[in-house]
């Protein structure tokens, strides 16, 4: 069963420091991969996605994420955080070619912003 | 709405009883999902309907659980005879016909079964 893994329960940065959150999946091909954001009082909500092609994908609110193969990882990055980045994030796949999105989240990392 | 609409947002029940609660999708979105997502966890699939049909109801947990989409609009998801497990935040997403890979989530109903 294909399964992702998110290694960092809670992450704390500073504003306007770098940001790396991991994500690593186990499935037997390459998967769509997905991140998602959930700020508090609102609904998860999709921040990039990477079906194929460019292994560097570019998202809203100036994130960005790598697929990378040979470590089965997608990591989600961004240059420098803003306060309002404090969220929890998700990590999610499915099957290539699914025709339909029946998404396996990771179990999320909490960001914390410090001022 | 704009957005997915999930009602209520808050259910405390006791052990026992029936729940029900409601997901209104964005208007022309053909497929719902229902996802769960438990305390320190990610959200988990359920059930998904494409139109009025559930396609695909693999994560539905044990026969207490059922949902319907009767005219492929509005659907509502059944809990009987809750127990204390089912206490979670029920997601509801839907996604237009052509899918570009986006759900659009709803804010959640949080069941509490005491």
């Amino acid at each position: 069963a294909q399964s992702v893994t998110q290694p960092d329960i809670h992450i704390t940065v500073s504003e306007g420091a770098s940001l790396e959150l991991r994500c690593n999946y186990s499935y037997g091909a390459t998967p769509y991969l997905f991140w998602y954001v959930q700020s508090p009082g609102q609904g998860l909500q999709l921040l990039l996605k990477y079906f194929s092609g460019d292994t560097l994908v570019q998202g809203i609110k100036g994130f960005e994420a790598e697929f990378k193969r040979s470590q089965s990882s997608f990591n989600l990055r961004k240059p420098s955080v803003h306060w309002s980045d404090a969220a929890e994030y998700f990590c999610a796949v499915v099957p290539s070619g699914a025709g339909s999105y029946q998404l396996t989240f990771g179990k999320g990392t909490k960001l914390s912003v410090i001022p | 709405g704009a957005g997915v609409s999930q009602t209520p947002s808050n259910k405390v029940t006791e052990k026992g009883k029936y729940v029900e609660l409601r997901c209104d999708p964005i208007s022309g979105h053909t497929a719902l999902y229902w996802y769960r997502q438990s305390l320190g966890q990610g959200p988990e699939f359920l059930i998904y309907f494409q139109g009025t049909g559930a396609a695909d109801d693999s994560g539905l947990p044990n026969d207490r659980f059922f949902a319907v989409r009767p005219e492929g609009s509005v659907s509502t998801l059944k809990i009987q005879r809750t127990e204390r497990g089912d206490s979670a935040v029920y997601l509801c997403a839907s996604s237009p016909t052509k899918n570009t890979g986006e759900l659009f989530f709803g804010e959640g109903s949080r069941l509490t079964v005491l």
